[in-house]
């Protein structure tokens, strides 16, 4: 099965907004509200930003912010802050087979 | 609090088994799927695959089906990830996850463990 594709590096100032994309097929992302974004800092475990395409867990900044648009979702960081330098992975559930998951590429996100 | 604890890090040689472990806690480890991820170096994601503790229900992405196996001890709250005969190429890190799934759907990934280093080099 194929990785849900991100691109490889999105950069920003301190302050700006950013948004990663995470195209996917209707048998994904565009089938189900069940994406979901991970931050990865360097060394750490992923940590759930975000899930059901724009839900935030408890103790998630409101900076983050999550959409679907057709068969592509997006994360929006606004006012970009240096701890949000990271790498950030979307995921789905795929209709390709029961209980199968499948994660993005991973976007590099780096603080200007 | 729930807490996915790992077992410490392997270095292995190819053509060896391994079995590494992940500890659940602070929650009915019987009720929700535990899943593994694995993470090369440098690299993304991978999901491997799953197990329901509860009744020891197992599934596997199909890049890994036949390459590793998944299984779960419900009364001691361990779930498993095992190589009968590793290859180099087997080296990452592993990840183990508490993951939703009902009615043959998988939501999110809502809790992690540390992960597990595995080098496998001769």
């Amino acid at each position: 099965q194929s990785a849900l594709t991100q691109p490889a590096s999105v950069s920003g100032s301190p302050g700006q907004s950013i948004t990663i994309s995470c195209t996917g097929t209707s048998s994904d992302v565009g089938g189900y509200n069940y994406v979901s974004w991970y931050q990865q800092h360097p060394g750490k475990a992923p940590k759930l930003m975000i899930y059901d395409v724009s839900n935030r867990p408890s103790g998630v900044s409101n900076r983050f912010s999550g959409s679907k648009s057709g068969n592509t979702a997006s994360l929006t960081i606004s006012g970009l802050q240096a701890e949000d330098e990271a790498d950030y992975y979307c995921s789905s559930y795929t209709s390709s087979s029961t209980y199968n998951y499948v994660f993005g590429t991973g976007t590099k996100v780096t603080v200007l | 609090e729930v807490q996915l604890v790992q077992s410490g890090a392997e270095v292995k040689k190819p053509g060896e088994s391994l079995k590494i472990s992940c500890k659940g806690s602070g929650y009915s480890f019987t009720s929700y799927w535990i899943g593994w991820v694995r993470q090369m170096p440098g690299k993304g994601l991978e999901w491997m695959g799953i197990i329901y503790p509860g009744d020891s229900d197992t599934r596997y992405s199909p890049s890994f089906q036949g390459q590793v196996t998944i299984s779960a001890d419900k009364s001691i709250s361990t779930a498993y990830l095992q190589w009968s005969s590793l290859k180099a190429s087997d080296t990452a890190m592993y990840y183990c996850a508490r993951q939703y799934c009902t009615n043959g759907v998988c939501y999110t990934v809502d809790y992690w463990g540390q992960g597990t280093l595995v080098t496998v080099s001769s």
